[in-house]
Parts: C-alpha cells; sequence; structure tokens
C-alpha cells in the first residue's frame, strides 16, 4: 500500500537553528513528490515538486531534496515566520491520480 | 487574481441533513481536488474532476457522497444524510494543470454534524 510518513511529528527551533525534517514513502512508482506548507486555519500552500532521486530545489530558505526512499526539507536559519505544518504527498504511477499525503511536521520557530 | 473561494466556511448540521460544500476555482483552472482532514491527521484525497468530468474518485466514500464540476458555476461536493463522522475540514484545490502537484487551495469549508 502506498503510504507516507513523516517525522519529526514536532520540532522546535531557535531563530537561526537550522534543521531538517523527513519524508519516507512507499509507492510502486514515483510520479512526483511534494511539499506544502499550512498554516492554522488555513489551506496548505505549495511549496515544491521533487520528480526523481537526486533532484533538489530551493526557495529562500528551504530546500527539498529526493532520494528513492525519502525526501528532506531542510530549512536553513529558520525566521518565526518560518513557523507552520509542512506537508509532504506523493502521487504514483498506477494510473490513479490520488495525492497521499503525510501527517505532517509541526515547526515552532522560537524568536 | 482571485485565489480559491470556498461556501461556506463553516456549517453546522443534523444527523440526517445535507450538507452541500461549494468551491470556486482560481480564474482559468479547470481541474479541481476535493480533500478531507480530520484533526492529528493528514490531508485525504477524496475525487479529482476536471470540467464536467470526474477523473478519479477512489477517495470518495461510495454511499452518501457525490460531487460535481459542472461546465458553469462552481465545483460541489455534496454529503447525504449526515452523521457526527462526517465533522471535518473539506478542503477544495484548483490546479492549471501545467505543474504536477501545484494546487491552490482554498481556505476551506468545517463542517460540524450534531
Amino acid at each position: 500500500e502506498d503510504q507516507v510518513t513523516q517525522s519529526p511529528e514536532a520540532l522546535r527551533l531557535q531563530e537561526g537553528e537550522s534543521s531538517s525534517l523527513n519524508c519516507s514513502y512507499t509507492v510502486s512508482g514515483l510520479r512526483g513528490l511534494f511539499w506544502y506548507r499550512q498554516d492554522p486555519g488555513k489551506g496548505p500552500e505549495f511549496l515544491f515538486t521533487l520528480y526523481s532521486a537526486g533532484e533538489e530545489k530551493e526557495k529562500e530558505r528551504l530546500k527539498a531534496t529526493l532520494t528513492k526512499k525519502e525526501s528532506f526539507l531542510h530549512i536553513t536559519a529558520p525566521k518565526p515566520e518560518d513557523s507552520a505544518t509542512y506537508l509532504c504527498a506523493v502521487q504514483a504511477t498506477s494510473g490513479t491520480y490520488k495525492y497521499i499525503f503525510g501527517t505532517g511536521t509541526r515547526l515552532k520557530v522560537l524568536a | 487574481n482571485a485565489g480559491v473561494m470556498q461556501n461556506p466556511r463553516h456549517l453546522v448540521r443534523r444527523r440526517g441533513q445535507e450538507a452541500r460544500l461549494r468551491c470556486s476555482p482560481m480564474k482559468g483552472h479547470s481541474h479541481v481536488y476535493w480533500y478531507r482532514q480530520l484533526p492529528e491527521e493528514g490531508l485525504k484525497f477524496m475525487v479529482y474532476l476536471q470540467k464536467e468530468n470526474i477523473i478519479d474518485e477512489s477517495g470518495m466514500p461510495k454511499e452518501r457522497f457525490s460531487a460535481e464540476f459542472p461546465k458553469e458555476g462552481p465545483s460541489i461536493l455534496r454529503i447525504q444524510q449526515v452523521v457526527r463522522g462526517d465533522s471535518a475540514a473539506y478542503f477544495c484545490a484548483s490546479s492549471s494543470g501545467r505543474v504536477l502537484g501545484e494546487q491552490f487551495f482554498g481556505p476551506g469549508t468545517r463542517l460540524t454534524v450534531l
């Protein structure tokens, strides 16, 4: 069964303290892996699409990487405004258009 | 360019009533997705629609739930004979289809079933 597991569930960082969030996935064939950010009470906001192992994408303080089994979202020198829940999702090549989401990592960055 | 709009933002229904959730995609977007989110759980895919067509409904419960995206007007997620377990946040997202995964989410409808 296709599934996505994110760790840690929650993470507290001091402002400027870099860290990484993990997304492990099991899928029959990967069409794409996606990262989103969700603020409380709002819908998710798209960040990145990664298609194949070795690929990297960057946006401001965020950098996403992909291997054959997992993806990392690296946060460099985070600021309090980076506090949010970060969601990882995959879509398989098995003929479905379903997006399978993990339960997210709740990030809190302290000033 | 207005974002994805959903209404109502909050909906309260008694058991057995019908809930009708509306989603207006971003201008120019012809792809719509519906998701359900329960507290402490991830987003669960329900259905993917294009104008006048249901493309993938593999995440929809077999009974009581239906979705449509007519040629004109918003996409509708309809839940008949609601039960307490239907209480959740329902999000829709729209896409142009040009970039895989690039979905623009609405603010959600929070359904409470009494």
